[in-house]
């Protein structure tokens, strides 16, 4: 069974300051892997879609990475924005177009 | 485009109660998924469907039906609702193709509060 691990859990940041938040999965049998946005008690927003033939992906101030082998990706968002303050969510797709999530990191960007 | 739609957004329901959470999507899009979302769960996966007329059990089924008659609706049903069910809802599409290119569109999702 994929195990989706997103460390860490909470972080609080300074605005202005890259926020890199990591996503960890035990089988690297995967089709793509999606990073979401979750603000509180909102739908989810797509926010990267990176496949599995993919390095990297990249759409403004953020960029995210995969590494099969290591079964890790990371999305970076550059000069944060209290606007950014949301939980974000790791999203790995496999057979049958079927999602395995991650809890999520909970961010804060303090103004 | 509405995209992947949900009704209702919130509902509340005494233990025992049955009822129906719709969704649907004006995409054209085969896959279909409802998950649920609890706090320090995450998402995980209830029942998906790969086209019309096939459904198959997720991760966590028990205590939910559903069924795809048509390319644009997926209902998931409660049979007697629990306080368990207490959670929110949220139904996916996705198009056939290769998969790799596949991303996911969620609803907005719907808030079920059992009592």
């Amino acid at each position: 069974k994929q195990e989706v691990t997103q460390i860490p859990a909470a972080l609080s940041v300074p605005e202005g300051e890259n926020l890199v938040l990591n996503c960890s999965f035990t089988d690297s049998a995967i089709y793509n892997l999606q990073w979401f946005r979750q603000d509180p008690g909102k739908g989810l927003t797509s926010l990267l879609l990176i496949q599995s033939s993919q390095r990297e992906q990249t759409s403004g101030r953020l960029n995210a990475s995969l590494d099969k082998s290591s079964g890790r990706s990371t999305l970076y968002i550059a000069a944060s924005q209290p606007g950014d303050s949301a939980t974000y969510l790791c999203a790995l797709l496999y057979g049958n177009n079927r999602l395995a999530f991650g809890k999520g990191n909970q961010v804060v960007v303090i103004p | 485009n509405a995209g992947v739609t949900q009704t209702p957004k919130f509902q509340v329901l005494k233990t025992g109660q049955s009822m129906t959470l719709q969704c649907a999507q004006d995409m054209n899009h085969e896959y279909m998924s409802w998950y649920r979302q609890d706090p320090g769960m995450g998402l995980r996966l209830i029942h998906y469907s790969v086209g019309a007329g096939i459904t198959d059990q997720g991760e966590v089924p028990n205590g939910y039906n559903v069924s795809r008659s048509t390319t644009e609706d997926f209902p998931l049903r409660l049979l007697s609702a629990a306080p368990s069910q207490t959670s929110v809802y949220f139904c996916a599409s996705s198009r056939e193709g290769t998969p790799s290119y596949n991303e996911q569109f969620f609803g907005p999702g719907t808030r079920l509060t059992v009592l």
